[in-house]
């Protein structure tokens, strides 16, 4: 799977859009672009995956470059409740093979 | 909601001892997974399992077994617990693209 690069952390300002950049520039065709992210003390949470196309759900939005070596996710609206630990995570698509590689991701931290 | 719940939060271990960590996912899901987590190396992947019976190796599986005997149960066992093996042991189940993780149990070894 390729490897994917994000800042260590960041801050946000709360109501403000929050937008989370990651680097995958080794990633193949068949690859998916994944985000999760953990809260403190919880296990980590899907948020949103995509492949080329842009994605929105009612979570956030993923950004895929035409050249698909980066993406950036975007937290419309930051509240406190979204620090958290953000991972970009690249993944084959292949049937049965839903194995997940975690880097060590970005610290989101919203300020009030 | 897919829930997946494990069975203790905080678990203290002597070494030595035998350790059964015990996870259960009620959504019928074919794939579970157990990671642990350590600060600064992130989520490593221990061993993971697509269907009852089967296992697969992940990326860290030197001094685990795993056992899935039925869909909705499976248990991460530490033969002979260390004090490397204190960690956060996380379970997770998929069916498809998501992984929904369970919230963590704190084993610590002494």
């Amino acid at each position: 799977d390729a490897k994917t690069t994000q800042p260590p952390s960041m801050d946000c300002a709360e109501g403000r859009a929050a937008n989370l950049p990651c680097n995958h520039s080794t990633i193949s065709g068949n690859e998916y672009v994944y985000w999760y992210r953990q809260i403190h003390s919880q296990g980590p949470q899907y948020i949103i995956h995509g492949l080329k196309n842009n994605e929105t759900n009612e979570m956030a939005s993923l950004i895929i470059t035409e050249d698909r070596k980066s993406s950036t996710l975007i937290l419309p609206h930051a509240t406190l409740r979204d620090t958290a630990v953000y991972y970009c995570i690249v993944r084959r698509g292949a049937e049965n093979d839903y194995k997940l590689s975690f880097g060590a991701g970005t610290t989101v931290t919203v300020r009030a | 909601d897919v829930k997946v719940t494990q069975s203790s939060r905080y678990l203290v271990k002597r070494t030595g001892e035998k350790v059964f960590l015990e996870c259960v996912q009620d959504m019928d899901h074919e794939n579970m997974f157990w990671y642990r987590q350590d600060p600064g190396l992130g989520l490593r992947l221990i061993y993971f399992s697509y269907d009852v019976k089967m296992k697969e190796k992940g990326d860290i599986p030197e001094g685990y077994s795993v056992s899935r005997e039925k869909k909705e149960r499976f248990s991460l066992i530490l033969e002979s617990a260390s004090t490397n093996q204190t960690s956060m042991y996380l379970c997770a189940s998929s069916y498809y693209n998501e992984q929904f993780f369970g919230p963590g149990t704190r084993l610590t070894v002494l």
